[in-house]
């Protein structure tokens, strides 16, 4: 179990500019989280994908946000046209989903971007 | 709704006990986690605890869950240096069950 990876750990980038997020969770996991922390904050909930079906997306995630996880494996969260206010920490996370929903998270370390 | 609060500092000699709190509103919450966050790194799964239940203990961590109150709670037996992170509790309800929903987290620092 090498536990959940992201890549990279650090992106600072221009206004404007396009980015992406990548993720690859634990291997036998069957669902993966994005989530946003800000300074001083918890994280908030982007979306989530159950395999390869994008299930659910936070009201948080504007149109400039784009998720994927093509194979239910690894998973991109690509941003467009950044802003300023897209300065975060992105986390991402993985569980394995039984029928009682009781599989905890496991996350990641992180990509902090900051948009200058 | 959902909503999940904590007090954001807590401050304890090294080798006493720390107890971080948590209320949460969401009556129909199923389980509760404790989740640890050092400076730059992401969370660690500390503990969790079912609804049904009342108290969890796990080494020097005790869980309380008083579900009337909606009131959970992280007891830190013989506080260590390595114990300074941010703590997170977070729930995962009913009407929501496929995420978890997170405090603003309590951030411990131990004094020698």
């Amino acid at each position: 179990d090498t536990g959940v990876s992201q890549n990279p750990r650090h992106k600072i980038t221009k206004r404007g500019q396009n980015v992406t997020f990548r993720c690859d969770p634990i291997s036998e996991h069957n669902r993966l989280y994005w989530y946003r922390q800000t300074l001083g904050q918890g994280p908030e909930f982007l979306t989530y994908f159950q395999n390869e079906a994008q299930l659910e997306k936070s009201r948080l995630l504007s149109d400039r946000f784009s998720a994927e996880r093509p194979k239910g494996s690894f998973s991109t969260l690509e941003i467009q046209r950044t802003e300023q206010g897209d300065s975060a920490m992105y986390l991402c996370a993985s569980s394995l989903a039984r029928g009682d929903d009781a599989s905890p998270l496991h996350f990641g370390n992180g990509t902090r971007l900051t948009v200058t | 709704g959902e909503d999940v609060e904590q007090s954001l500092f807590l401050s304890v000699r090294e080798g006493d006990s720390s107890v971080i709190n948590c209320t949460y509103t969401d009556s129909s919450s199923t389980y509760l986690y404790w989740y640890k966050q050092e400076p730059g790194a992401g969370l660690q799964l500390l503990t969790y605890i079912f609804s049904n239940m009342d108290m969890k203990q796990d080494q020097r961590l005790t869980v309380l869950l008083n579900k009337k109150d909606k009131h959970l709670s992280l007891r830190i037996a013989d506080t260590q240096t390595g114990d300074s992170a941010i703590y997170f509790c977070a729930e995962r309800t009913y009407s929501s069950a496929s995420k978890i929903i997170f405090g603003s987290g309590t951030r411990l620092s131990i004094r020698p």
